[in-house]
């Protein structure tokens, strides 16, 4: 199992432009988040997804958007980069056992830079 | 709003000591509570969690103290070790397997 992968690592824009941040998972988890980390502060919440072809916003979704077409993948789009996006963003994946939480899983995380 | 607290915010602690983390939540709606674990660089790994119908866990040298009346949860980290150093985070799971994250305490085990 790769287990949660995000590509790219590392990406630096200019305001304005647009990018999506790759997530895929290979343990056929049916939930799966979205978090930013910002310097001094826990992660938090962008978008979440309880199984495919349903999404919601969670703490900090403006400017962000998801979508989710399949069980295994969970891209993050931003519309139009400004410099408060400057910061590492982070997938995870889940799933619940008899209606109980199994263990979160984080990527490696995106460092993004907005110029 | 903060709904899960986090203090201190850092911790200087002797090798061979005691670290001590603790976390205070609002919602009752929070079903699981797990301790991350990050070292620069890296994402936060899963260390050990707890739900809240038991009051305490211990794996390994990790324990965490869970008091559902209070509304707070600990860890405590035994005999402390220089590689022990990293940014812990408390966090707490509601609906949709959400994670409300602490603020990180960052820990540095002197030797």
């Amino acid at each position: 199992n790769a287990g949660v992968t995000q590509t790219p690592k590392f990406q630096v824009l200019k305001t304005g432009q647009s990018m999506t941040l790759q997530c895929a998972q290979d343990m056929n988890h049916e939930y799966m988040s979205w978090y930013r980390q910002d310097p001094g502060m826990g992660l938090r919440l962008i978008h979440y997804s309880v199984g495919a072809g349903i999404t919601d916003q969670g703490e900090v979704p403006n400017g962000y958007n998801v979508s989710r077409s399949t069980t295994e993948d969970f891209p993050l789009r931003l519309l139009s980069a400004a410099p408060s996006q400057t910061s590492v963003y982070f997938c995870a994946s889940s799933s619940r056992t008899s209606g109980s939480p199994d263990t979160q899983y984080f990527g490696p995380g995106t460092r993004l830079t907005v110029l | 709003q903060q709904q899960v607290k986090q203090s201190p915010q850092s911790l200087i602690v002797q090798k061979g000591g005691i670290s001590i983390i603790n976390c205070a939540y609002e919602n009752t709606a929070f079903d699981y509570f797990p301790w991350y674990q990050q070292f620069p660089g890296k994402g936060p790994a899963l260390l050990i969690a707890i739900r809240p119908d038991v009051s305490e866990k211990k794996e390994g040298r990790f324990t965490i103290s869970f008091n559902k009346s209070a509304k707070q949860f600990s860890l405590h980290i035994m005999d402390s070790q220089p590689g022990d150093s990293a940014t812990y985070f408390c966090a707490a799971m509601e609906y949709g397997n959400k994670l409300v994250f602490g603020a990180g305490t960052i820990l540095r085990v002197k030797s």
